[in-house]
């Protein structure tokens, strides 16, 4: 079952506004993925972290990676209505197995 | 990039009757997929571990017998969902993890919306 949950579900900002998302796995992760599904769509991936404490960068998203390697978050400085989506973690154990998040909802308002 | 092929995208079936959807990994050779199952605004759920020659590995709570997996070469795997009911109505999608690249990150297939009536 879902080992890794995200905070908030859903959320509703106006564009401009900056974004967070949250990312928690019960169990010490060998390494973090995230995703981004467009609505009718499929998730595509965006990010991979693997280092303690790692931050990584894409244009005005952050991705960063806890120090106990059991938690993440996805930063959007100032949305804009193309980032609209449900953004998932994957956590990503020993083995080949990763489990989803549960995802959190973005509306960006115009 | 690799690319994953899903079918079919959508299928309406009966209650009782059964359906196949297909994963295909079209440029890669793919000894793992996943299949996914996802209800509206929810999260990807995954249902089991397709193993090529082996059998499929299912998460606790998923029906092996209700959703047969097969997985009978590196580049096709298959979810048989038997004597279908309404509540088996949702979207599946199937996955497969690039391992060769250093992010090993999960490429998806389209995605099947089946409904059930």
């Amino acid at each position: 079952g879902q080992q890794v949950m995200q905070i908030p579900q859903y959320q509703h900002v106006q564009e401009g506004e900056d974004f967070t998302t949250y990312c928690n796995s019960s169990t010490t992760l060998s390494n973090i993925q995230w995703y981004k599904q467009r609505p009718g769509g499929h998730p595509v991936f965006l990010i991979q972290l693997v280092k303690s404490g790692e931050v990584k960068k894409q244009k005005r998203l952050t991705f960063q990676f806890g120090e106990a390697k059991k938690n993440s978050s996805l930063h959007i400085t100032a949305t804009q209505t193309t980032d609209v989506g449900t953004y998932f973690c994957a956590g990503v154990q020993t083995g080949n197995q990763f489990y989803f998040g549960t995802g959190t909802s973005l509306t960006v308002i115009p | 990039g690799a690319v994953v092929s899903q079918h079919p995208s959508r299928v309406i079936c009966k209650s009782g009757t059964s359906v196949k959807i297909e994963c295909r990994s079209l440029d890669f050779q793919a000894t793992t997929m996943f299949w996914y199952r996802q209800f509206p605004k929810q999260s990807l759920m995954l249902m089991a571990t397709s193993n090529e020659g082996s059998k499929a590995t299912y998460e606790q709570g998923v029906e092996k017998d209700k959703f047969l997996i097969n997985h009978a070469s590196l580049t096709l795997s298959t979810l048989t969902v038997t004597s279908a009911h309404p509540e088996d109505s949702s979207f599946y999608i199937c996955s497969a993890r690039a391992l060769w690249r250093e992010s090993a990150e999960a490429f998806f297939g389209q995605g099947t919306r089946l409904t059930v009536v």
